[in-house]
């Protein structure tokens, strides 16, 4: 059983359409977040969302609007996008309640290509 | 603001030599350490964690890190490498739980392994 999913893993469009990543994670965990890594492989944090709650956004623009429907669930909408949305988006879950800090499982990644 | 150092961007170590990748970090608190190995096309894949106790963690696939704080490096190893270890290394730290439970990811270090 895979523990975080990510649809679709490739994703090719044209400048100005908009697109949606889906994620899905199965392992009971409260907190999910998104990844972008850029053809550098720099990794940097988008959101992340707590119980369907946004509690952080590394100011991202506006075209990008993350959206939790339940705890297992985080998409990622994009609008009008742009040549340098181009990069490998990565989901991540764990689980934030205890006071601790607990590890991340990341998807296998969705690699988005603009034309 | 926390961040990552990995001073090596490629390193190239021949099968069966030993391996040592390097991580400096900056943080204003005891830091969460992490080292992900991100194979290619594929997702990232937690190696080892460090939370607190014994500065030397053992993780998965026959590597080890070691905590310094003096040094504020948290360095991975591996006696003897194997040709199925090439892939990206990534350094992370992960913000206390207040914040989030962010990560923040060095740049990579990409891993060639030698016949």
């Amino acid at each position: 059983d895979t523990a975080v999913s990510q649809t679709p893993k490739y994703l090719v469009t044209q400048m100005g359409n908009d697109k949606s990543i889906k994620c899905e994670q199965n392992l009971g965990h409260d907190t999910m977040y998104w990844y972008k890594q850029d053809s550098k492989k720099f990794l940097k944090i988008m959101f992340s969302y707590n119980n369907k709650e946004l509690i952080i956004n590394e100011t991202v623009p506006n075209r990008f609007s993350p959206k939790s429907p339940d705890k297992a669930h985080l998409n990622l909408h994009i609008n009008s996008l742009e040549l340098g949305d181009s990069a490998v988006y990565f989901c991540a879950s764990s689980r934030l309640a205890g006071g601790t800090y607990n590890e991340q499982f990341f998807g296998p990644g969705t690699r988005l290509t603009v034309l | 603001a926390q961040s990552v150092t990995q001073p090596d961007i490629h390193i190239t170590v021949s099968e069966g030599a030993s391996l040592e990748l390097r991580c400096n970090y900056s943080y204003g608190a005891t830091p969460y350490l992490f080292w992900y190995v991100q194979s290619p096309g594929q997702g990232l894949q937690l190696l080892l964690k460090y939370f607190s106790g014994d500065t030397l963690v053992q993780g998965i696939k026959g590597f080890e890190a070691e905590f310094k704080r003096s040094q504020s490096s948290f360095n991975l190893r591996k006696p003897s490498v194997h040709w199925s270890d090439a892939a990206e290394y990534f350094c992370a730290v992960g913000a206390r739980p207040r914040a989030g439970n962010m990560l923040t990811f060095g740049g990579g270090t990409r891993l060639m392994v030698k016949p």
